[in-house]
């Protein structure tokens, strides 16, 4: 079965620099994968997908994340974080292409310091 | 309307109640997802909807969860005789049909549910 790792379960940075969360995927073929952030009462917003092509997928904020098939990942990146992206991200992919429903990680806390 | 409306935000109950939370989706989103969000844990599928069908509940942890939609419009989700392990953020999402929009899942903001 698909599934998603999030190693990381809380990672702290400080406002203005770079941030790198991991996402590692278990899939067979090439996998439908996304990033999605979730501020505290809100809903799920999505950053950012990768389906094919171009292996370096820009987002919305500022985010990018590049999909490596030789490690089965596909990291999120930022160059300077902002405190507002203080937050909880998930990784997801498409577990099933007849309802297309979407397996999650477990999430990664962000907490910026100043 | 703009979005996926959850209600209510929060919910508070006893041990052994039933309840009900409510999902309104997207107008023209005939799928419909469910998901639970236990704390510090991400989002367990529960329920698929295409339509007013349900082709996939296997994400439904126990025959006390029941889910119901009318049509492409309200969905409502039913916990029976609730347990306190029931307590999470349950999560409704919805979009256009498989295949139509990769970028078209709308999450809604979420149902709280406390059972004490």
């Amino acid at each position: 079965a698909q599934s998603v790792t999030q190693p990381d379960i809380h990672i702290t940075v400080s406002e203005g620099a770079s941030l790198e969360l991991r996402c590692n995927y278990s899939y067979g073929a090439t996998p439908y994968l996304f990033w999605y952030v979730q501020s505290p009462g809100q809903g799920l917003q999505l950053l950012l997908k990768y389906f094919s092509g171009d292996t370096l997928v820009q987002g919305i904020k500022g985010f990018e994340a590049e999909f490596k098939r030789s490690q089965s990942s596909f990291n999120l990146r930022k160059p300077s974080v902002h405190w507002s992206d203080a937050a909880e991200y998930f990784c997801a992919v498409i577990s099933n292409f007849g309802n297309e429903k979407l397996t999650f990680g477990t999430g990664t806390r962000l907490t910026i310091i100043p | 309307g703009a979005g996926v409306s959850q209600s209510p935000s929060n919910k508070v109950t006893e041990k052994g109640k039933d309840v009900e939370l409510r999902c309104d989706p997207i107008s023209g989103h005939t799928a419909l997802y469910w998901y639970r969000q236990r704390l510090g844990q991400g989002l367990e599928f529960l329920i698929y909807f295409q339509g007013n069908s349900a082709p996939d509940k296997s994400g439904l942890p126990s025959d006390r969860f029941s889910a119901e939609r009318t049509g492409e419009s309200v969905s409502t989700l039913t916990i029976q005789r609730t347990q306190q392990e029931d307590s999470a953020v349950y999560l409704c999402a919805s979009r256009f049909p498989p295949g139509a929009d990769y970028y078209g899942y709308t999450f809604g903001s979420g149902t709280r549910l406390t059972v004490v």
